[in-house]
């Protein structure tokens, strides 16, 4: 089943925070965050792993909280170049392992 | 070292043809991933391949199919296109599995059913 991002669409004035987060119905193995710029292939942000293990940019942090099924995006001091947007993908492991996306979260960084 | 491309970038078929769509990983790559991305239904998995075997499988009928090449290059194939198969088909790849490992998408593929 599709995860569930919130919120749908975010305005941030250059230099401030953002939280997006992703909600699941299925246990899960991993979170996987991905930005996409309007016309561009998604970009890997983070992987998150059962167990603690993190994968991805130093700027950017993340959370897998693995009893609620959720994970948290920490978007902090934000830039322009953020704008874009922010897709979950949750995996819930497995023989026949793949990836969920979710709807996706519309992120404006304006001046 | 070069991304993942896709050829071609942009095609346009009518119902009833088929398809055949070309992605070449990052050199040293053996997973390789096709999604299927509509303003509908989002970004949407549709199969994995890692050293030349299909592992992994999304919810498509069966006019979906692939392959991947001992050079880890794959393809993908659509039959009897329908119009709701219009869509950016996106290829990723990944050193070992796509579960743990990053996936450097493609451009993609525009594909378009009239």
């Amino acid at each position: 089943q599709q995860p569930v991002q919130s919120p749908q669409a975010v305005i941030l004035r250059e230099g401030e925070d953002a939280v997006i987060n992703c909600s699941s119905s299925k246990a899960l193995y991993s979170v996987h965050w991905y930005r996409q710029k309007h016309g561009e292939a998604p970009v890997f942000l983070m992987i998150l792993l059962k167990g603690g293990e993190q994968k991805g940019h130093e700027k950017i942090s993340a959370s897998f909280n693995e009893k609620k099924q959720q994970s948290s995006l920490y978007l902090t001091a934000s830039q322009l170049s953020y704008s874009g947007t922010y897709f979950c993908g949750t995996d819930s492991g497995g023989s026949n392992y793949k990836l969920t996306f979710g709807k996706g979260t519309l992120l404006t960084v304006n001046p | 070292k070069a991304g993942v491309t896709q050829t071609p970038r942009y095609l346009i078929k009518t119902r009833g043809q088929q398809v055949t769509l070309s992605c070449s990983p990052i050199s040293g790559h053996r997973s390789v991933s096709w999604y299927q991305q509509t303003p509908g239904q989002g970004l949407q998995f549709l199969f994995e391949y890692f050293s030349e075997t299909q592992r992994n499988k999304g919810n498509f009928p069966g006019r979906f199919s692939g392959r991947q090449f001992s050079n880890s290059r794959s393809e993908m194939n659509v039959s009897t296109l329908e119009l709701g198969d219009s869509a950016l088909y996106l290829c990723a790849s990944s050193q070992g599995s796509f579960e743990t490992d990053t996936q450097y998408f493609g451009p993609g593929t525009r594909l378009t059913v009239l």
